[in-house]
């Protein structure tokens, strides 16, 4: 069955660094969604893409975050510098087409410790 | 703002009991509904959605949610539990207008003992 990969699956940084998340959507998959999910609360969507466009980025801290997905496949989540507060697991998700009709499917995270 | 309330934070059953999780919804307009569910170790995953139509969607594994609109809620519920049905389970709506925008609760943890 085919999933959403995402790497690496655990990182550690020191506040000010950069840092980079990777994701991999389903092949064929034209929309992708970065999640941010701080522990014991639920996921919140950070950027929407449908192909290589942004579809809604409303709720991305721009002054530090950048998300890009080139050739409208794959998709790389920055942020720079990392703070202490960024801590949270980072869910990639993907579904076919934009609408929301689809079923949305979670890779398996990126979970983030900055110290 | 829209905004998705789940009261019960962490629920514990024996195996066999009957399961309900609370999950009300704060939105003036017409919304879709979800649960997820993900168990340990493992990726977040549909459990079951209501876009429109009947009120009871049946979802896989033996769960099912009912919405009532009149008090913007969509409580899971499941016969008899398994140790197996042990995981977190989130609540999420989205706008009709904006169908990709899930907006999630905090989520139910459930453990389920044998």
């Amino acid at each position: 069955e085919a999933e959403v990969a995402q790497s690496p699956r655990y990182k550690i940084t020191e506040k000010s660094q950069a840092v980079a998340f990777w994701c991999d959507p389903i092949s064929g998959h034209a929309t992708l969604y970065w999640y941010r999910q701080i522990l014991g609360q639920g996921p919140e969507l950070l950027v929407q893409f449908q192909d290589e466009s942004v579809v809604d980025d409303s709720q991305l801290p721009k002054d530090r975050f950048s998300a890009e997905r080139l050739k409208g496949v794959d998709s790389t989540l920055k942020i720079q510098p990392a703070e202490l507060g960024d801590s949270a697991m980072y869910l990639c998700a993907s579904s076919l087409d934009v609408g929301g009709m689809d079923e949305q499917y979670f890779g398996p995270g990126t979970r983030l410790t900055v110290t | 703002a829209q905004s998705v309330s789940q009261h019960n934070h962490h629920v514990i059953l024996s195996e066999a009991a009957s399961l309900e999780l609370g999950c009300n919804y704060s939105y003036g307009g017409t919304v879709n509904l979800f649960w997820y569910v993900q168990y340990p170790g493992q990726h977040l995953q549909l459990l079951l959605k209501y876009f429109s139509g009947d009120p009871l969607v049946k979802g896989i594994k033996g769960f099912e949610a009912e919405f009532i609109k009149s008090k913007f809620s969509f409580n899971l519920r499941k016969p008899s539990v398994q140790w197996s049905d042990t995981a977190e389970y989130f609540c999420a709506v989205s706008p009709t207008y904006n169908t990709d925008k899930l907006i999630f609760g905090t989520g139910t943890r459930l453990q389920v003992f044998p």
